[in-house]
């Protein structure tokens, strides 16, 4: 079957550094995105890793490891309008029209 | 900027009824999508488009129905709206011609329906 797995919501300070998890366990791979999603609004894409390593970007970083089927998204210097859903998703195999799966997503708080 | 657009925010509409949804993209992409989002739950796929009139059917197709008279359109159609369709509907869409690292998807405002 096709599953992804993130945290349901996490709490971080403002100033201080976060890590957010993804594992999925698909059928095929063909790369992973991260999503932002705040309150009410569309998701916006925040990276894409179809190799494994770190994707460095700003205060945002994503890391993919093919092999343990593992992903997470690093976030630094955490202001309040970090406050948001973080949606994981995997692209599957052509024979799937290469469709996204997405996790359910991870309500990051932000406290002061 | 990628822009997409849905018809409307907020929508309440009464059991039985036929319901339309729009969505329209300015980048000339090609795949155009249709997701409902649920507490608790990833997106699900419930429709999707790669060209004018072709159409796939996604993960929850049941109930809904779709058109793309051209290019820049994307229409979903609740046929005879119920209660479990109450939900939070995203449009998206994305590139095919740019190979897979080109086909990030990019959504539209939303539209939140609730079927009373």
């Amino acid at each position: 079957g096709q599953n992804i797995d993130q945290p349901t919501e996490m709490t971080a300070t403002e100033g201080a550094i976060v890590q957010i998890n993804c594992t999925y366990q698909t059928s095929g791979f063909n790369g992973l995105f991260w999503y932002q999603q705040h309150a009410g609004e569309a998701p916006t894409f925040l990276s894409y890793n179809v190799l494994d390593g770190l994707e460095e970007k700003g205060r945002f970083s994503s890391f993919l490891s093919r092999s343990k089927g593992y992903s997470y998204l690093l976030l630094k210097e955490l202001q309040m309008k970090d406050s948001a859903s973080y949606l994981c998703a995997v692209r599957g195999p052509m024979d799937s029209n290469y469709q996204l799966i997405w996790g359910a997503g991870t309500k990051l708080i932000i406290k002061p | 900027d990628v822009k997409v657009t849905q018809s409307s925010r907020y929508l309440v509409k009464r059991t039985g009824e036929k319901v339309f949804l729009e969505c329209v993209q300015d980048m000339d992409h090609e795949n155009m999508f249709w997701y409902r989002q649920d507490p608790g739950l990833g997106l699900r796929l419930i429709y999707f488009s790669y060209d004018v009139k072709m159409k796939e059917k996604g993960d929850i197709p049941e109930g809904y129905s779709v058109s793309r008279e051209k290019k820049e359109r994307f229409s979903l159609i609740l046929e005879s709206a119920s209660t479990n369709q109450t939900s939070m509907y995203l449009c998206a869409s994305s590139f095919v011609s740019r190979g897979l690292a080109g086909q990030t998807q990019y959504f539209g405002p939303g539209t939140r329906l609730l079927v009373l």
